[in-house]
């Protein structure tokens, strides 16, 4: 599949769980992007990946644990999560280049549902 | 950090009418102006965006005005139709490494046949 794929698309858990949402992208970007989408609200930055280093972290609680282990591969680690945890999780990727912008694309999104 | 706003929140516009949704943005350091399109169960994906070296961009039935002063930029979408119905976002960033964005809350726009 081209573009960013991420897995799963829905996903329901307790609060006691422990579980991941996977993101690949085929673009060769450098960059790698968290986005909480919650109904009615801004898409939220959560996270920013460049060149495998996390470069940014929005006051993401430590429920919330990202993970790049390389430039095609961003992982979100989530465990005791809240109710209000529950939303849309998109990953995006682009070509960060110093001095200009690029557009970013976007995943399909991983719906969470925190029981 | 930057607080872009957004507004209306939804929009309602016969077909071949024109809709036009508005975002102001607070950080003046800000300077590239994307603006994405979602329809229902899908992801967003860029239409159009500006840059603030630039007031105004346009590619066929869309536009994108941008008042650098006042700070605040503008979608207009002309001869509306159907399949222009989803939720638009504008969003705002400074020219960094890291391509980061501040999106608006979204517009939902339905345009009625």
């Amino acid at each position: 599949e081209t573009g960013v794929t991420q897995t799963p698309r829905h996903l329901v858990m307790g609060m006691t769980n422990k579980k991941s949402l996977k993101c690949e992208q085929h673009l060769g970007h450098n960059a790698m992007y968290w986005y909480k989408q919650s109904a009615k609200k801004p898409l939220e930055l959560m996270f920013v990946y460049s060149l495998e280093e996390r470069v940014e972290n929005n006051s993401v609680p430590s429920r919330f644990s990202p993970e790049c282990p390389n430039s095609s591969h961003l992982f979100l680690h989530l465990h005791t999560l809240q109710p209000e945890d529950s939303a849309l999780y998109l990953c995006a990727s682009s070509q960060a280049t110093s001095g200009s912008y690029n557009e970013q694309f976007f995943g399909p999104g991983t719906r969470l549902t925190v029981l | 950090g930057e607080n872009v706003e957004q507004h209306p929140s939804t929009l309602s516009v016969q077909e071949g009418d024109s809709a036009v949704i508005k975002c102001t943005y607070s950080d003046s350091a800000s300077n590239y102006f994307p603006w994405y399109k979602q329809e229902l169960g899908k992801r967003p994906q860029l239409i159009i965006d500006i840059r603030s070296n630039v007031g105004e961009k346009k590619d066929q039935r869309i536009a994108v005005t941008l008042n650098k002063t006042a700070k605040h930029f503008s979608l207009h979408i002309t001869e509306t139709q159907p399949e222009d119905s989803a939720v638009y976002f504008c969003a705002g960033g400074g020219l960094e490494r890291f391509n980061k964005f501040y999106f608006g809350s979204g517009t939902k726009l339905n345009v009625k046949p």
